[in-house]
């Protein structure tokens, strides 16, 4: 059981680069989510998706976008990578909106 | 607006000891209730989640948790504490279906064991 994989672990990006994280369940999980997690501060929600080809904004999608072509993918895009945008992005599923399983996160860098 | 409270950004206690996680939240619905750990370098776990009923839930790993309606409270508890529980617990809130469903995080507590 893979359940909920991403990649990459960690990244360094410069000002402006942009990547893509992502993110691949294997539980046939409608519900998938983005959050960013800072120091102190707890999971805000970037994005999150109840199936494939829906998407909706979270609590802080600026400077992101995402996409979900399959039930099992669901990859995160940064543009134009900011300072302000260094944290640990944790990607999670579920069968319902509330009980989710958590991928071990990215930990993304930009100087 | 909707939010979670977590009191406590650090608490430190002896292997063996009893446990206490405070969670008060605020939210106009009916709440859905959740305890998440995390390790260091891991993503996140659920220990127990509260939907309706028994207002007293089980969870993995020994803990357990009480809603409290009255007071907008969520408390986690152990009676003995192992040096292994020493993580981050996130408590969180929801609501049924849709957006509403999209949960709410607290800030967390960091828990350190003292042997």
């Amino acid at each position: 059981n893979a359940g909920v994989t991403q990649t990459p672990k960690f990244r360094i990006l410069k000002i402006g680069q942009s990547m893509t994280l992502q993110c691949t369940q294997d539980m046939n999980h409608n519900y998938m989510y983005w959050y960013r997690q800072d120091p102190g501060m707890g999971l805000k929600l970037i994005y999150y998706s109840v199936g494939a080809g829906i998407t909706d904004k979270g609590e802080v999608p600026n400077g992101y976008n995402v996409s979900r072509s399959t039930t099992e993918d669901f990859p995160l895009r940064l543009e134009l990578a900011a300072p302000s945008q260094t944290s640990v992005y944790f990607c999670a599923s579920g069968i319902g909106a509330n009980v989710l399983t958590f991928g071990a996160g990215s930990r993304l860098t930009v100087l | 607006a909707q939010s979670v409270t977590q009191p406590d950004i650090h608490i430190t206690v002896s292997e063996g000891a009893s446990l206490e996680l405070r969670c008060n939240y605020s939210y106009g619905a009916t709440p859905y209730l959740f305890w998440y750990v995390q390790s260091p370098g891991q993503g996140l776990q659920l220990l127990l989640k509260y939907f309706s009923g028994d207002t007293l839930v089980q969870g993995i790993k020994g803990f357990e948790a009480e809603f409290k309606r009255s007071q907008s409270s969520f408390n986690l508890r152990k009676p003995s504490v192992h040096w292994s529980d020493a993580a981050e617990y996130f408590c969180a809130v929801g609501g049924n279906g849709g957006s509403q469903g999209n949960l709410i995080f607290g800030k967390g507590t960091k828990l350190s064991v003292k042997p």
